[in-house]
């Protein structure tokens, strides 16, 4: 199956900033299926991006997806308090569908 | 608006059985992909498989192959995840999710706790 790997583990960042999240594959993933989600605590997970750079219904153009091949990044420019959350990347070319491990975002 | 319902909060002992549920209302969930994610306490996000309602086509990730049993009833808009006999390492939330891919929207989870 295809491991997923994400860094940082933990993002701390003051409001207004820019964050960088990376996802690295352990093959190369079509870049047609991958997305990120958001979870907030004690919420569901919310897709975020999907086709690595296509954003879902109602999600604001500061989420924004790149990358191709073996590595993806999630770019959230202008950081608000409400963007304190865990993303998780995830792909869906190969089976099974596999998740990453997780990036803790933290707004300062 | 599209919505997944899901089964409410279950506590179990260990070798009990168990079947939690997903209803999809605001539209005709059989023309899609409903997964099942776990996810562990403090832990990511797994994917369990998939059912198509339209003709029963279910996908299982290997981890989970033999382990629990997807299945749907088309008639009520809903799909089912179930276990024969429950482990204490089966407690976790449990979100269904509409798709074959990306995944949205999803349930509410349903907290399934095994303890003795």
């Amino acid at each position: 199956e295809i491991v997923l790997t994400q860094s940082p583990g933990t993002l701390s960042l003051s409001p207004g900033e820019r964050a960088t999240l990376s996802c690295r594959a352990s093959q190369n993933v079509n870049a047609i299926y991958l997305a990120w989600y958001q979870q907030k605590p004690g919420q569901s997970p919310r897709l975020l991006i999907y086709r690595s750079s296509s954003r879902a219904t109602g999600i604001p153009d500061r989420f924004s997806g790149s990358g191709s091949g073996t590595d993806f990044t999630l770019t959230i420019t202008r950081l608000e308090p409400e963007d304190s959350a865990v993303y998780y990347c995830q792909q869906y070319g190969t089976s099974p569908i596999t998740f990453g491990q997780g990036t803790r975002l933290e707004i300062k | 608006e599209l919505q997944l319902v899901q089964s409410g909060a279950e506590v179990k002992k260990p070798g009990e059985s168990l079947t939690i549920s997903c209803q999809g209302s605001g539209y005709t969930i059989t023309s899609y992909w409903i997964a099942w994610v776990r996810q562990m306490p403090g832990k990511g996000l797994e994917w369990m498989g998939m059912i198509y309602l339209e003709d029963s086509d279910i996908r299982y990730s290997p981890s989970f192959e033999g382990q629990v049993t997807i299945s749907a009833d088309k008639s009520t808009n809903t799909a089912y995840l179930q276990w024969r006999s429950l482990k204490a390492s089966d407690t976790a939330i449990y979100y269904c999710a509409r798709g074959s891919g990306d995944l949205g929207p999803w349930g509410q989870g349903t907290p399934v706790t095994v303890s003795s």
